[in-house]
């Protein structure tokens, strides 16, 4: 079936080195889209990324991540984690043909100062 | 745009009592959708309407749980008899067409709590 596996319930990294978010899938869904969502403490989740193209780096926010559909993977990073980045990290994949979209279980990532 | 709406934000039941859950899409949007979050199972898939009809229910807990869009601008989800494992926050999203290649938005969800 189809399935995002984020490794890593809780990510902690010291302000100003870098993080990295895993994310691998499986799926059967034709041109798919993938996004990162992230939701702040108290806030409604919001698309962070999105891409659908093979080996494309997309940024926003600090924040990049590239689709490697040959590992299956859309690990999102950052060169330089902010305490403002403190949240809770979904990575996600939706398909053209489908109406479900596919939430893997969620990386809270924790900044120190 | 005042994105999507949830009201209300907390709801504290007593076990065995009803809870109403209200959803304002984006206007424009065709697609609602409905989840629910633990801290366990994250994000979990309720039911979704295209155009307020009801097309996929599949997560809902099919003899407590129920959704209704009677027109374009809400949605309710309705549990009766709750029970403490009812217990989440209960997250509407909308999307333009209900494909989910397109950008899901969400509201900020209501924090069911059963005691």
């Amino acid at each position: 079936g189809d399935s995002v596996t984020q490794t890593e319930g809780l990510v902690t990294v010291t302000e100003g080195l870098p993080v990295k978010l895993n994310c691998t899938y499986q799926t059967t869904y034709l041109t798919i889209a993938f996004f990162w969502y992230v939701q702040y403490l108290n806030e409604a989740p919001q698309v962070l990324l999105k891409s659908s193209t093979d080996n494309k780096r997309t940024e926003h926010q600090g924040f990049h991540a590239t689709l490697h559909k040959s590992s299956s993977s859309f690990h999102l990073q950052k060169s330089s984690a902010q305490l403002s980045d403190s949240a809770l990290y979904y990575c996600a994949l939706g398909g053209t043909n489908a109406y479900k979209v596919i939430f893997g279980k969620g990386t809270h990532l924790h900044v120190l100062p | 745009n005042a994105g999507v709406i949830q009201t209300p934000r907390h709801k504290v039941t007593g076990k065995g009592q009803e809870a109403t859950l209200w959803c304002e899409p984006i206007s424009g949007h065709s697609a609602v959708f409905w989840y629910r979050q633990t801290i366990v199972q994250g994000l979990e898939f309720l039911t979704y309407f295209r155009n307020q009809a009801p097309i996929d229910d599949s997560g809902m807990p099919k003899e407590r749980f129920s959704a209704q869009m009677p027109n374009q601008s809400h949605s309710t989800l309705k549990i009766q008899s709750t029970q403490p494992q009812d217990s989440a926050v209960y997250l509407c999203a909308s999307s333009r067409t209900g494909t989910s290649a397109e950008t899901l938005y969400f509201g900020s969800g209501t924090r069911l709590t059963v005691l």
